[in-house]
């Protein structure tokens, strides 16, 4: 059973516009969140994380949202810009430090 | 020069065949870890290993075994292939000691066909 889910297989947004990916998680004891972000033929690349104990971080163009009561958190992208065109994976990780990944989430960027 | 390599970087195998994946890192991490993915489904772990002498199963183990030769080397085996485990191999590496330990990096991974 998935504990992180990615509802949406894929996100079509034009270039300058906000990018907004969606997560949601189910385990409580989960403390830690990641993103990461992959090109074809290239293995994932850490993007941006946030510690439960916050609701925002925020790294240049992403921003990450974390809401625990809902157990949901978003990656926003402002602006999307067409090398953001790539798979982004949401990932919790809980006192272990072992990562549970949801499915992705395929970024177009179109011109 | 990449930081975590992967051999081979594609493999195309016959069924009840032996394959091994191997992984090596210049990173100088201690903790190392082999996923796959499948469409769908994301990454799914497989084996981690936390030193040398520690090597714990991961979510999906069965039909897989591993052997960390030094902190730097993690190899994946696959002792008989089956069709189902047709999939991209990732490694990944992350360090306890810069306090860092749940940002992974990964290699570029391993695509293997099993006919």
């Amino acid at each position: 059973d998935q504990q992180v889910k990615q509802n949406s297989p894929s996100l079509s947004v034009q270039e300058g516009r906000i990018s907004i990916l969606n997560c949601d998680y189910t385990n409580s004891m989960f403390d830690y969140f990641l993103w990461y972000k992959k090109y074809p033929a290239e293995g994932p690349t850490f993007l941006i994380s946030i510690s439960s104990i916050k609701d925002k971080n925020e790294d240049g163009r992403f921003t990450v949202f974390l809401n625990k009561s809902a157990k949901h958190l978003s990656l926003h992208i402002v602006p999307s810009q067409p090398g953001d065109s790539a798979v982004y994976f949401c990932a919790a990780s809980a006192g272990d430090y072992k990562l549970s990944f949801g499915a992705g989430t395929t970024v177009t960027v179109r011109a | 020069d990449a930081d975590v390599t992967q051999t081979p970087r594609n493999r195309i195998t016959k069924t009840g065949k032996r394959i091994m994946l191997e992984c090596s890192q210049t990173k100088g991490h201690d903790r190392m870890y082999w996923y796959r993915q499948d469409p769908g489904l994301g990454l799914r772990l497989i084996y981690y290993s936390f030193d040398v002498k520690d090597i714990n199963k991961g979510e999906i183990s069965d039909g897989y075994s591993v052997s960390r030769q030094a902190q730097a080397k993690f190899s994946l085996s696959l002792e008989s292939a089956i069709p189902n485990q047709t999939a991209l191999y990732f490694c990944a590496t992350s360090d306890w000691n810069q306090g860092r330990v749940r940002e992974q990096f990964f290699g570029p991974g391993t695509r293997l066909t099993v006919l």
